[in-house]
């Protein structure tokens, strides 16, 4: 079973700075991959960001990158240049690639705030 | 290219009632999902479909029933709604469910209240 654990229920931070949102994870899978969604106020899940756990180098998308340490069994998202935009919840999820039920397993999410 | 659709969007049951949520994806997608997300929670998984004739439980799948009709719709039934089940449902797709970047793409969700 897989289980992943975002301790921030909340962050603030200001616009143009940069913010990492944490995420832990526990797996007994050898393969697997970690996402990243957001959920604005308007409630659709927006993919972000994906890392496969044999990836060598960290994932980046745009301002959105994500800080992989395996062996710490971390993926946090970092967000460069906050914009008002990004308030959101901010979700974490991962995937085993061949093994049990391979359907995402969520976090409790992140409510970033970014202030002007 | 609509993605994946829900319908209804918004949804009142009293206890007791049955409904069932539709749902379609157009990506030509082989696996589909069914999770629900409570007020401050994450995403739970109901049920998913592997592929086409596929189904199988997810972490909370009491009191819920699918139906993979097609490659393009999954459906899910409540045969007798409880406030329990007061939650906002969300479709999901992917291209399979085994393998690595196989991104979920979402529908926009439905509210479904059980009085």
């Amino acid at each position: 079973a897989q289980k992943i654990t975002q301790t921030q229920p909340g962050m603030f931070v200001q616009e143009k700075e940069a913010v990492t949102l944490d995420c832990t994870y526990d797996t007994s899978d050898p393969s697997y991959g970690l996402f990243w969604y957001k959920q604005p106020s308007s409630g659709e899940m927006i993919f972000l960001i994906y890392q496969g756990s044999y990836d060598q180098q960290n994932a980046t998308e745009g301002r959105y990158s994500l800080n992989f340490q395996k062996a710490r069994k971390s993926a946090n998202l970092v967000i460069s240049a906050s914009q008002l935009g990004d308030s959101a919840m901010y979700f974490c999820a991962m995937r085993p690639f061949y093994t049990g039920r391979r359907a995402l397993t969520f976090g409790s999410g992140t409510r970033l705030q970014v202030q002007p | 290219n609509a993605g994946v659709t829900q319908t209804p969007k918004f949804q009142v049951l009293k206890t007791g009632q049955s409904m069932t949520l539709q749902c379609a994806q157009d990506m030509n997608h082989n696996s589909m999902y069914w999770y629900r997300q409570d007020p401050g929670m994450g995403l739970r998984l109901i049920y998913y479909s592997a592929s086409e004739g596929t189904t199988d439980k997810g972490e909370v799948p009491n009191g819920y029933n699918v139906s993979r009709l097609n490659k393009r719709e999954f459906s899910l039934r409540l045969e007798s709604a409880a406030p329990s089940q007061t939650s906002v449902y969300f479709c999901a797709s992917s291209a399979a469910t085994s393998g690595g970047d196989n991104e979920q793409f979402f529908g926009p969700g439905t509210r479904l209240t059980v009085l």
